[in-house]
């Protein structure tokens, strides 16, 4: 299904190369951050989180680094391939809450 | 496991009708939320439930929305009257105490 906007960023990497995707939220009162992937016709994904007493956390094949300083939030992934094709979400939750405010999103686009 | 299952994945209907849009959480999460995603408007958050109690409606744009959880396995979000501006792709998500969201593949609703 439709996931963003009209404007949506997009980036474009080649298969086997290494992404990496950037997202600024906004409130410093913030303490947990997760990064969704949310493919055509389908609900947001789980990939990974990061609590804020942590600045990277690493999974299978993905990171997320955390810099609070400027309230930024970015996701590698490791040798992209084409099954990475989608949007992906960065997501804030406000401190002792458990709304999910998410960012406008990015799309991954892989080629051969 | 059986992730969040929402019902019907699709609804095409005239405005003035009476949408009904169902959820089915994941069990053993305490909390639901809806969201609603537009290309204009990106993912919104309507109104999320701890322990089938109503916590946070600010998102809920008007009136003519309502959600209700009568047990823990079951929610609905309801709109009447419809209008052609309620089109888009309603999410349902559960999730444990201080967890990700887990997401359900949505609902695309379009109101002629």
């Amino acid at each position: 299904g439709e996931s963003v906007g009209l404007h949506l960023p997009t980036l474009s990497v080649q298969e086997g190369d290494n992404s990496i995707i950037n997202c600024a939220y906004s409130n410093s009162a913030s303490d947990y951050f997760i990064w969704y992937k949310q493919e055509s016709g389908k609900g947001p994904q789980f990939i990974i989180d990061i609590r804020s007493n942590m600045d990277k956390r690493q999974g299978q094949r993905v990171t997320v680094l955390l810099n609070k300083t400027v309230k930024h939030l970015s996701l590698q992934i490791a040798a992209t391939q084409p099954g990475d094709s989608a949007v992906y979400f960065c997501a804030e939750i406000l401190y002792n809450t458990d709304k999910l405010i998410f960012g406008t999103g990015t799309r991954l686009q892989v080629f051969p | 496991d059986a992730g969040v299952i929402q019902s019907p994945r699709h609804e095409v209907t005239e405005m003035g009708q009476e949408v009904t849009l169902r959820c089915k959480p994941i069990s053993g999460h305490n909390s639901l939320f809806w969201y609603r995603q537009t290309m204009m408007r990106g993912l919104e958050l309507l109104i999320y439930f701890n322990n089938n109690v109503p916590i946070d409606d600010s998102g809920m744009p008007e009136d003519r929305f309502s959600a209700k959880m009568p047990n823990a396995s079951f929610s609905t979000l309801k709109i009447q009257p419809s209008e052609p501006r309620d089109s888009a792709v309603y999410f349902c998500a559960s999730s444990p105490p201080l967890q990700p969201q887990h997401f359900g593949d949505g609902t695309r609703l379009s109101i002629l």
